[in-house]
């Protein structure tokens, strides 16, 4: 089955020290790859997107992702971490349903980033 | 303002009512979504539809039921048939293609009591 994981429920990072949050797809077809951050009892907000072209992806807040498509793989980092950067993360793929133009947007089960001062 | 919206913020609702959520968006997005979160399991996809008068089940779709007689709106009623309704619950909608990411709301905790 198509899918996208996040292997890790919850990371911790000290206050200006890089961080990764790691996804993981399976998907038939050329992955369309998304990251969304959510604050506690808010909606999702975008981050950035991977369609197609260079594998490091620049998104909002410093964030940015790497597409590794050889170990299928897009996860998101940021060099220095901000104690504002403490929320949950989520991974997202979008899928295309067999015989039309409909598609789907499916969500990892979401990490939640820690970073302390 | 340009959004997606969702009401009731929060959502109280006696065990076997149904209840319906309201989401609109002035987005001018064709395709609209419905999620679940819990504590624990990310967003589960609900329903979401495409173009008006048309959707299409998700992985949790038992027990809910969606309308999309215009382009702005898309109600999603719980049904006293969901066996655990207490959740918050996601609107989302996006234009049509592959490469677009979706809009959220600021979503609806609904608690049955």
């Amino acid at each position: 089955a198509q899918s996208v994981a996040q292997p890790e429920d919850q990371v911790n990072v000290a206050e200006g020290n890089p961080l990764t949050v790691k996804c993981t797809y399976s998907v038939s077809g050329n992955p369309y790859l998304f990251w969304y951050v959510q604050y506690p009892n808010r909606g999702l907000q975008f981050l950035l997107k991977y369609i197609t072209g260079d594998n490091l992806v620049k998104g909002s807040y410093g964030f940015e992702a790497e597409f590794n498509k050889s170990q299928t793989s897009f996860h998101l980092k940021k060099p220095s971490a901000l104690v504002s950067d403490s929320a949950l993360y989520f991974c997202a793929v979008r899928l295309r349903e067999r015989y039309s133009s409909a598609s789907k947007i499916i969500f990892g089960s979401g990490t939640r980033l820690s970073i302390r001062p | 303002d340009g959004g997606i919206t969702q009401s009731p913020k929060y959502l109280f609702r006696k065990e076997g009512q149904n209840v319906t959520l309201s989401c609109e968006q002035n987005l001018n997005h064709d395709a609209m979504y419905w999620y679940r979160q819990d504590p624990g399991q990310g967003l589960r996809l609900i329903y979401y539809s495409q173009i008006v008068n048309d959707f299409q089940k998700g992985d949790i779709a038992e027990g809910y039921s969606v309308s999309r007689e215009k382009k702005e709106s898309f109600p999603l009623t719980v049904t006293s048939a969901q066996k655990n309704p207490t959740a918050f619950y996601l609107c989302a909608s996006s234009p049509m293609g592959m490469n677009t990411e979706a809009f959220f709301g600021q979503g609806t905790r609904l608690t049955v009591v």
